[in-house]
C-alpha cells in the first residue's frame, strides 16, 4: 500500500542552524512528491514539489529537497533556519493509482530557539 | 487575488446535530477536496469533486456528505455529528486532476462536537 512516513514528530533547532526533515515513501511507480508547510492557524502552503528530472529541487523560503530513489526518501533541508520557520511540515505523495489523491505524512512540528 | 475561504472558522456543536461547513474558491478550479486533520494522522481525504454534480468518497467518508451545485462551492455536511468528528477540516482545490497538480488550501475550520 502507498504510504508516507515522517519519522520525526517534533524537531527543535536553534535559529541559524541547519535543518533536515525526513520523509520516506512507499509507492510502486515514480512518485509525485510534495512538501507543504502549515503555520499556526493557517492552511497548508506548498514549499516545493518533485516530479522528474533534477533530484534536487528548490522551493520557496530558502528550502530545498532531494529525491533519493534508492532510499525512497524526499528529505527537506534548509541551511539556516529563521524563527519564522517554526511551523508544521507535511510531506505528501500524489497518487494516480485508481483515483487521484494526496497521501500525507503525519507531519513534523518544528520549533526554533532564539 | 483568487482565494479559497472556509466558514465558520470555529464551530461547537452537540452530538446528533447536523452541521454544514462551507468552502468557497475563486480560482475557478474544477477540483475540490475536503480533508480532516487529526493528531498522529496528518490529513486524510474525506470527499472530493472533479466538477459540478460530481462527488467521490475518500478514505474517511463515513458520516459525511458533499454536494457540488456550482464550480465555486463544496459544502461538507455532517449528517449527525459524533464526538469522533471533532477535528480540523481543510478544504482544497486544484486546477487539474492529476497527482502533479498543486492543491491550494483554505485556512481550516475547527469543529468541536460535545
Amino acid at each position: 500500500a502507498q504510504s508516507v512516513t515522517q519519522p520525526d514528530i517534533h524537531i527543535t533547532v536553534s535559529e541559524g542552524a541547519s535543518l533536515e526533515l525526513r520523509c520516506n515513501y512507499s509507492y510502486g511507480a515514480t512518485p509525485y512528491l510534495f512538501w507543504y508547510v502549515q503555520s499556526p492557524g493557517q492552511g497548508l502552503q506548498l514549499l516545493l514539489k518533485y516530479f522528474s528530472g533534477d533530484t534536487l529541487v528548490q522551493g520557496i523560503k530558502g528550502f530545498e529537497a532531494e529525491f533519493k530513489r534508492s532510499q525512497s526518501s524526499f528529505n527537506l533541508r534548509k541551511p539556516s533556519v529563521h524563527w519564522s520557520d517554526a511551523a508544521e511540515y507535511f510531506c505528501a505523495v500524489g497518487s494516480h493509482s485508481g483515483t487521484y489523491k494526496y497521501i500525507f505524512g503525519t507531519g513534523t512540528r518544528l520549533k526554533v530557539l532564539a | 487575488d483568487a482565494e479559497i475561504t472556509q466558514s465558520p472558522r470555529h464551530k461547537i456543536t452537540e452530538t446528533g446535530r447536523q452541521v454544514t461547513l462551507a468552502c468557497h474558491q475563486t480560482w475557478n478550479h474544477n477540483n475540490m477536496f475536503w480533508y480532516r486533520q487529526d493528531l498522529g494522522h496528518g490529513l486524510r481525504l474525506i470527499h472530493y469533486s472533479y466538477g459540478v454534480h460530481d462527488t467521490n468518497k475518500g478514505e474517511v467518508s463515513d458520516g459525511y456528505s458533499v454536494s457540488r451545485s456550482n464550480t465555486e462551492d463544496l459544502p461538507l455536511t455532517l449528517e449527525s455529528a459524533a464526538s469522533s468528528q471533532t477535528s480540523v477540516y481543510f478544504c482544497a482545490s486544484s486546477e487539474g486532476n492529476t497527482p502533479s497538480d498543486e492543491q491550494f488550501f483554505g485556512p481550516g475550520t475547527r469543529l468541536t462536537v460535545l
